[in-house]
Parts: structure tokens; C-alpha cells; sequence
């Protein structure tokens, strides 16, 4: 079973600043990771996916980086809107239909 | 418009069973694989089970194999999540998700579509 582990769990920062979040897998999963947005009370949104590919309708400030085990979130200039929590997933290489997420990293705007 | 719609969740006794469903709209539902994914109070996302866009090729987390069965009817583009011994730690809110991405795999490698939610509580 691959675990993703992310790093930090907390991040506080200001508007403007920008944010880089780790996400490391316990074993290589090649580029199938994709990042999520989840605010309070709603359904995720997918972010990127394939490690670096924005999903349509998302602002270029998110981008998304790395291959094999370790992959970066990054969010170049911070908006209010962007607080909230952000998780990656894995999908194994075989058998395709298994996933796994991260424990998550909560993005707090000051 | 895209859309995703669960129902059927509610509150269930420890050892009890409970289904809850998907429906689809706005694609084709027959040609993408759908997931289950579910949410513990205050807690993370956690993959529950995936099934393939034919309906024949299924895939279970380890903490639900065995207990729980997906299927889908794709005449009338909708997912299921057939749960039986429901325990406590099942208690979540159970989000239907769309397979997408197919960039670099025949399979999909990401979740590009959610519903809002179903909930789901096991408590005597």
C-alpha cells in the first residue's frame, strides 16, 4: 500500500506571500498525483493533476511540480479564497482503480 | 452542466446496512469509471472503492473489502454503495466522484467531478 505523507500541516501566511506544499509518497508513483482544494461545507475541487497539470477553470498562481516520490504544491501569490485545505492523491500503476489520499495541509490567510 | 447527486444516506445501527446512490448527469456516464470517496467527522478524505466504466472491474480500500459492494446501472447513469456490518468508523459523509484525467492512462488517474455529499451515521 502507498503512503503519502504531506508537509507541513499547518501554514499561515499572509495575502501576496506565496506557498510551496510537500507531498511525499512511500513508494514511486510515477506522475498520478493530483492535488485538491477543500473548503468547509463543500466537495473538493480538483486542482492539478498528472503532478502538473491545472485542471480547467483553476489560476495559473497554482502550479504543481515533481515526479516519482516527492511533489510540490505551489501557490505563487496568496488570495484570501485560497484558505483552506489542500490534499494530494496517488493512483497506483496496477492495479489502476487504487487511490490513496494525504493527510492534508490547512492553508490559513492571515 | 456536469453534475453529481447523492442520496440514500441516514443513520444506521452498529452491525446494520444502509445503500447509497449516485445520480449522474451532463456525460456520459457508461464511458468513466466512478469512486467513492467518504469523510470522517473533522478528519480527511479517505478512497473507499472505484468501478470501472463497464462495471467490471472493481476495487476496494482494505478498511471496507468484503463489506461494502459498488455497482452501477449505466441505463440509468447511476452509482451505487451497498454498505453491510457498518461500524462506527463508517460514519462519514460519502462523496460519489467522477474518474477523470486520461492523459497518461487509459484508467484515469485523478477525481474531476464531486457531488456534494451524502451523510452517513452509525450510532445506536
Amino acid at each position: 500500500e502507498i503512503v503519502l505523507t504531506q508537509s507541513p500541516a499547518t501554514l499561515s501566511l499572509s495575502p501576496g506571500e506565496g506557498a510551496a506544499l510537500s507531498c511525499r509518497a512511500s513508494q514511486s508513483v510515477n506522475s498520478y498525483l493530483a492535488w485538491y482544494q477543500q473548503k468547509p461545507g463543500q466537495a473538493p475541487r480538483l486542482l492539478i493533476y498528472d503532478a502538473s497539470n491545472r485542471a480547467t477553470g483553476i489560476p495559473p498562481r497554482f502550479s504543481g511540480s515533481g515526479s516519482g516520490t516527492d511533489f510540490t504544491l505551489t501557490i505563487s501569490s496568496l488570495e484570501p479564497e485560497d484558505s483552506a485545505v489542500y490534499y494530494c492523491q496517488q493512483r497506483t500503476n496496477w492495479p489502476p482503480g487504487l487511490f490513496t489520499f494525504g493527510p492534508g495541509t490547512k492553508v490559513d490567510i492571515k | 452542466e456536469v453534475q453529481l447527486l447523492e442520496s440514500g444516506g441516514g443513520l444506521v445501527q452498529p452491525g446494520g446496512s444502509l445503500r447509497v446512490s449516485c445520480a449522474a448527469s451532463g456525460f456520459t456516464f457508461r464511458n468513466f469509471a466512478m469512486s467513492w470517496v467518504r469523510q470522517g467527522p473533522g478528519k480527511g478524505l479517505e478512497w473507499v472503492s472505484t468501478l470501472s466504466g463497464g462495471g467490471d472491474r472493481t476495487y476496494y480500500s482494505d478498511s471496507v473489502k468484503g463489506r461494502f459492494t459498488i455497482s452501477r446501472d449505466n441505463s440509468k447513469n447511476t452509482l451505487s454503495l451497498q454498505m453491510n456490518s457498518l461500524r462506527a468508523e463508517d460514519t462519514a459523509i460519502y462523496f460519489c466522484a467522477k474518474v477523470g484525467c486520461y492523459g497518461n492512462s487509459d484508467f484515469g488517474t485523478c477525481m474531476d467531478v464531486w457531488g456534494k455529499g451524502t451523510t452517513v451515521t452509525v450510532s445506536s
